[in-house]
C-alpha cells in the first residue's frame, strides 16, 4: 500500500532555532516528492519538488534531502522565524498514470515561538 | 502566488441545502482538482478534471458533482449537505507535463453543515 508517513506529528521551537522535519513513504514507482506549506485556512505553498536524481534543494531557508534507496526525505528550516509557524506536507508522486498520483501525508504542525 | 480563487471562502449552512463551491484559475491549466481535508488530517483527491468536459472521480468516495465547461472553472456541487460534508474544500490546478508538474493551490472553502 502506497503511504507516506511524518513525524514529528508536531513540534514548538523557540524563534531562531534550526529544525528537521522527516518524511518516510512506501510510494512505488517513484516519480518526485513535494514539500508544501499550508498556514492555517489556506491552501498549501511548494516548497521544493525533487526527482529521483535530487538528494538535496533549497528554497531560502529550507533544504529538503532525498534518499531514494532508503526511501526517506527531511525538510530542514534554518533560523527559524515566527512566519514559518504553519503544517508541513509531504508529498509523493508515483509513475503509475498520466495524472502523476499524489500520496500526501498528514503533516507536521510546526509553531515557532517568540 | 497563483491564480487561483475559492469562493465562499467559509460557508455554514443548514442540512439539506444545495451548493456550489466555485474555483476558477487565469493561468490557462488544464488540469484542476477538488481536495477535501479534515482538520489534522491528509489531504484526498474528490474529483479532477483532464479538461472541458472531462471530469473523474477521485480516491475518495463524495456525494459531490463536478462540471467542467470551461478551462478556468471548475465548480463543485452538493445536491442535499450532510453534517458528514463538514470539511475543508481545496482546489488546485496544474499545467501537467509528467514529471515536475506543479500544483497550485487555491485559498480553500471551510463548509460546516449544521
Amino acid at each position: 500500500k502506497n503511504q507516506v508517513e511524518q513525524s514529528p506529528q508536531s513540534l514548538i521551537i523557540l524563534e531562531g532555532k534550526n529544525c528537521t522535519l522527516q518524511c518516510n513513504y512506501t510510494v512505488s514507482p517513484f516519480s518526485n516528492l513535494r514539500w508544501y506549506k499550508q498556514d492555517t485556512g489556506r491552501g498549501p505553498v511548494s516548497l521544493t519538488i525533487m526527482t529521483f536524481s535530487e538528494n538535496t534543494k533549497s528554497n531560502g531557508r529550507y533544504t529538503a534531502t532525498l534518499d531514494a534507496d532508503t526511501k526517506q526525505s527531511s525538510l530542514h528550516i534554518t533560523a527559524s522565524q515566527l512566519s514559518d509557524s504553519a503544517s508541513y506536507i509531504c508529498v509523493v508522486s508515483d509513475r503509475g498514470s498520466t495524472l502523476g498520483r499524489l500520496y500526501f501525508g498528514r503533516g507536521t504542525q510546526l509553531t515557532v515561538w517568540p | 502566488e497563483a491564480d487561483i480563487y475559492q469562493t465562499p471562502r467559509y460557508l455554514v449552512i443548514g442540512t439539506g441545502k444545495k451548493i456550489t463551491l466555485e474555483c476558477s484559475q487565469t493561468m490557462g491549466h488544464d488540469k484542476m482538482y477538488w481536495y477535501q481535508q479534515d482538520p489534522g488530517m491528509e489531504l484526498h483527491l474528490i474529483h479532477y478534471s483532464y479538461g472541458v468536459n472531462s471530469t473523474e472521480k477521485g480516491d475518495l468516495s463524495s456525494e459531490s458533482t463536478v462540471s467542467r465547461i470551461r478551462t478556468e472553472h471548475f465548480p463543485l456541487t452538493l445536491e442535499s449537505a450532510r453534517p458528514s460534508h463538514t470539511s475543508q474544500y481545496l482546489c488546485a490546478s496544474s499545467a501537467g507535463t509528467e514529471v515536475n508538474y506543479e500544483q497550485y493551490f487555491g485559498p480553500g472553502t471551510r463548509l460546516t453543515v449544521t
